[in-house]
């Protein structure tokens, strides 16, 4: 079985904090994702990578970095976080060819005070 | 850009059958998905069709494919309360360079028992 973890599935953190989310998947897939989630706007696409070392940005970008040193493992950095930034991220992951189906994390609820 | 939309609420009595709608904009579509997701938790595959296909049928799900009036549908027939949950339509657009999918906002479906 396809297996994507997150590193919490809550936090809470200050504004202004660096904040660190980490995902890891099992199945050597090239593609990673994060995505947020918010009522009513379905995922939005923060940041993608194909492959280690690249990234490209998504839909909603500012304010995010990322970082891909290894394949299995894909991070989502806050560099400061602000209130606007509380939501659910969900991580994903997948092959690079074929139908690339996706396969997600259990999601990390983040809540900036 | 692409776009997908859903409807944002759908309720049914358990056993009916229960269909959730999805309209994309983008013609070149080559996969199109429907993920769930239950409370708390992050997206599963249910199930996926290639843009070649009118139909695909999975045990109690159904998927049908209008390309031309770009429309997929979701059939869950004999709704049990455990169907409770929001489903994601997403397409994978025909740019092999992007390996991103575009999701719609979710359709919460609700079982009344």
């Amino acid at each position: 079985d396809v297996k994507v973890t997150q590193s919490s599935r809550y936090l809470v953190k200050r504004t202004g904090e660096k904040v660190f989310l980490e995902c890891v998947q099992d199945m050597d897939h090239e593609n990673m994702f994060w995505y947020r989630q918010d009522p009513g706007l379905g995922l939005r696409l923060i940041y993608f990578s194909y492959d280690v070392k690249m990234k490209e940005k998504g839909d909603i970008p500012e304010g995010y970095s990322v970082s891909r040193e290894k394949k299995e493992r894909f991070s989502l950095i806050l560099e400061s976080a602000s209130t606007n930034q509380t939501s659910m991220y969900l991580c994903a992951s997948s092959w690079g060819q074929g139908k690339s189906e996706q396969y997600f994390g259990p999601g990390t609820r983040l809540t900036v005070t | 850009g692409e776009d997908v939309e859903q409807s944002l609420f759908l309720s049914v009595r358990e056993g009916d059958s229960s269909v959730i709608n999805c309209t994309y904009t983008d013609s070149s579509s080559t996969y199109l998905y429907w993920y769930k997701q239950e409370p708390g938790a992050g997206l599963q595959l249910l199930t996926y069709i290639f843009s070649n296909m009118d139909m695909k049928q999975d045990q109690r799900l159904t998927v049908l494919l209008n390309k031309k009036d770009k429309h997929l549908s979701l059939r869950i027939a004999d709704t049990q309360t455990g169907d409770s949950a929001i489903y994601f339509c997403a397409e994978r657009g025909g740019d092999t360079g992007r390996r991103a999918l575009t999701f719609g906002s979710g359709t919460r479906l609700q079982v009344q028992p």
